[in-house]
């Protein structure tokens, strides 16, 4: 069974840019997550999508979006980069059913530098 | 709202000692707990989690935790460390059943020296 598949895996953009990345979950898992690694703030949430709506969203401010395809896949994108942007981003996929209980399966991340 | 918090940023241990790593959380009910690893380059893997039943869970690459209500922690421990244990270690808190996004603490780095 494939893992939680996240593209590019690196990346360079310079202030002012926009950038868009990519999250394909693992077959049969609804829910899609993101997370913001940083060294100075750890593990932060952005957003949270399941059946292509937005159910949870962390404290971001708006520049930082996403979107959720009917096949599961989603895509987070940031406008207007700043130098805070850069960052590790965690694409995290789960079934999301009654049953489930938080646990999350991660993808490699896509290592964003903003120069 | 839940809340956790692992009091070391960093351990170092020799190869071959025993391990453990401190995990408090703050959290109304009897929580959903996890500890995940991260090694250099890499996403987030699942060592172990707890939901309820034994306090003693086992996990994976030889790893256990221990749930404690009274003191409100979570450890994880390894009796004997190898090289390849060098990575991050993630405490997380979830709050119960149909809550989908856990918190997760800051993080401890894990430092083996041979």
């Amino acid at each position: 069974k494939a893992g939680v598949t996240q593209t590019p895996r690196y990346l360079i953009k310079t202030r002012g840019q926009q950038v868009t990345l990519s999250c394909s979950p693992i077959s049969g898992h609804r829910s899609v997550s993101w997370y913001q690694q940083t060294p100075g703030q750890g593990l932060q949430f952005l957003f949270e999508y399941f059946s292509e709506t937005q159910r949870n969203k962390g404290n971001f401010p708006g520049r930082f979006s996403g979107r959720q395809f009917s096949n599961s896949r989603s895509e987070m994108n940031v406008s207007t980069l700043e130098l805070g942007d850069s960052a590790l981003y965690l694409c995290a996929s789960s079934l999301r059913t009654s049953g489930n209980t938080g646990e999350l399966f991660f993808g490699e991340g896509s290592r964003l530098t903003v120069l | 709202a839940q809340s956790v918090t692992q009091p070391d940023i960093h351990i170092t241990v020799s190869e071959g000692a025993s391990l453990e790593l401190r995990c408090n959380y703050s959290y109304g009910a009897t929580p959903y707990l996890f500890w995940y690893v991260q090694s250099p380059g890499q996403g987030l893997q699942l060592l172990l989690k707890y939901f309820s039943g034994d306090t003693l869970v086992q996990g994976i690459k030889g790893f256990e935790a221990e749930f404690k209500r009274s003191q409100s922690s979570f450890n994880l421990r390894k009796p004997s460390v190898h090289w390849s244990d060098a990575a991050e270690y993630f405490c997380a808190v979830g709050a119960g059943q149909g809550s989908y996004i856990p918190t997760f603490g800051r993080g401890t780095s894990l430092i083996v020296h041979p």
